[in-house]
């Protein structure tokens, strides 16, 4: 199995800073990540797809790069809406996988 | 896109349940479709999907125990979980495939199943 390795576990910042979310996956998976939001007793929401490209409905300031074995989240000035928990997805093999998330909340 | 679960509950080790989804904004026959789960205050579990034609595919852990099925005149996706085991307590949600591949692009709100004496 594909094991993906996210960090930091829980990331402490102010809205308005900028950050950055880590995934790694256990080997090469070219570009088969996807990324997903899940709010306090919500169920996950898809971020981006194919580890780059945007989903319609879905800010401008959330963006993901990377291929092989390293990606990442981006969010570009955080709002008070995006502290919540972020989850990685591989799809390259089954079984699919996840990652075990990053926690992002208000210092 | 909505999907609805239902059928959650309080069982017993040993014993089953059966979970079920109903699908709508969308033609459900055309999907593939998932089921994940999530222990309390745990990360996301892949459970086992059923494709448009009916193929289906389970992780290790649920093999052999749980049975995935869909009923397209019903618009309705279905899990049934047997030989129940403690850490199988989670919420579990029915998803949808994407159009792109094997991502989740829908999700349902989740359904509670408790296993516990």
């Amino acid at each position: 199995d594909i094991v993906l390795t996210q960090s930091p576990a829980t990331l402490s910042v102010t809205p308005g800073e900028s950050v950055s979310l880590s995934c790694r996956a256990s080997q090469g998976i070219s570009t088969s990540i996807h990324w997903y939001q899940q709010k306090s007793n919500e169920s996950p929401r898809l971020l981006i797809k194919y580890a780059s490209q945007s989903i319609s409905g879905i800010p401008s300031r959330f963006s993901g790069s990377g291929s092989g074995t390293d990606f990442t989240l981006s969010i570009n000035r955080v709002e008070s809406e995006d502290f919540s928990v972020y989850y990685c997805q591989q799809s390259y093999s089954l079984p699919l996988t996840f990652g075990s998330g990053t926690k992002l909340e208000i210092k | 896109v909505q999907l609805v679960e239902s059928g959650g509950g309080l069982v017993q080790p040993g014993k089953s349940l059966k979970l079920s989804c109903s699908a709508s904004g969308f033609t459900f026959s055309s999907y593939g479709m998932h089921w994940i789960r999530q222990a309390p205050g745990k990360g996301l579990d892949w459970v086992a999907y059923i494709s448009s034609s009916s193929g289906t595919v389970y992780a290790d852990a649920v093999k052999g125990r749980f049975t995935i099925s869909r009923d397209n005149a019903k618009n309705t996706l279905y899990l049934q979980l047997n030989s129940l085991k403690s850490e199988d307590t989670a919420i579990y949600y029915c998803a949808r495939r994407g159009t792109m591949g094997p991502l989740l692009d829908y999700w349902g709100q989740g359904v509670m199943v408790t296993v516990s004496s």
